[in-house]
């Protein structure tokens, strides 16, 4: 059965690095999502990405963070200065045909920030 | 503004018993509902998914039913295992935005014990 991979399943790094973290969504899949989710907390959403472009995005999507589909098959989160607070686990999401169909969820890129 | 509001916040069940989780929202201008079920430091796995002019979906053991109008759902979860020991989330998509987001509740963590 199909699924989204996520690549790495946990990235420790130092406060004030970039990461980039990798998603590949399920291949017939035309909508992409970034949620996150901190220890404890709900989860969050952070982006939505369509035809190449952000179709939405939350108010925790500032300017450190960017979405990218670099070539047919990823789709990248990168967070350019991170900060404590960025730790979480960060899912990544594909649906089919439209932004109403059912989201298929990754198993997610802890992430912690030292 | 959307809340999703999920209770109890745990739940623990003798093993072969019945049992129902709820889930409410605030807001009844939504396109559809899905439950998910997540296992500790894993990702989320799409139970069921709820169109707004539906009034149930069924899988096998389990049934979830939408009131609309009232801003409820049920996961009704039959003859419960030990494997169903995880944390339940339900998540609406709202109207507005381009795509929709999915806002998830905190969640019904569900222990099934032998």
């Amino acid at each position: 059965e199909p699924e989204v991979t996520q690549t790495p399943s946990h990235q420790v790094t130092q406060m004030g690095q970039e990461v980039i973290l990798r998603c590949v969504p399920i291949s017939n899949h035309l909508y992409f999502y970034w949620y996150r989710q901190i220890l404890g907390q709900k989860v969050e959403f952070l982006v939505s990405f369509y035809n190449n472009e952000i179709s939405e995005k939350s108010e925790i999507f500032d300017d450190q963070f960017s979405v990218e589909r670099p070539d047919g098959s990823n789709f990248t989160l990168k967070i350019r200065s991170t900060k404590l607070e960025d730790s979480a686990m960060y899912f990544c999401a594909s649906s089919e045909l439209a932004g109403y169909n059912e989201q298929f969820f990754g198993p997610g890129t802890r992430l912690t920030v030292l | 503004k959307q809340e999703v509001t999920q209770i109890p916040a745990a739940l623990s069940v003798p093993e072969g018993e019945n049992l129902v989780l709820n889930c409410s929202f605030t807001d009844s201008a939504i396109y559809n509902l899905q439950w998910f079920r997540q296992d500790p430091g894993k990702g989320l796995t799409s139970l069921l998914l709820i169109q707004s002019s539906q009034r149930e979906q069924t899988s096998g053991r389990l049934n979830a039913s939408l009131d609309k109008s009232s801003g409820r759902s049920t996961l009704y979860i039959a003859a419960s295992q030990p494997g169903d020991s995880a944390t339940y989330l339900c998540a609406v998509k709202r109207y507005g935005g381009s795509q929709g987001n999915l806002i998830f509740g905190k969640g019904t963590k569900l222990s099934v014990k032998p």
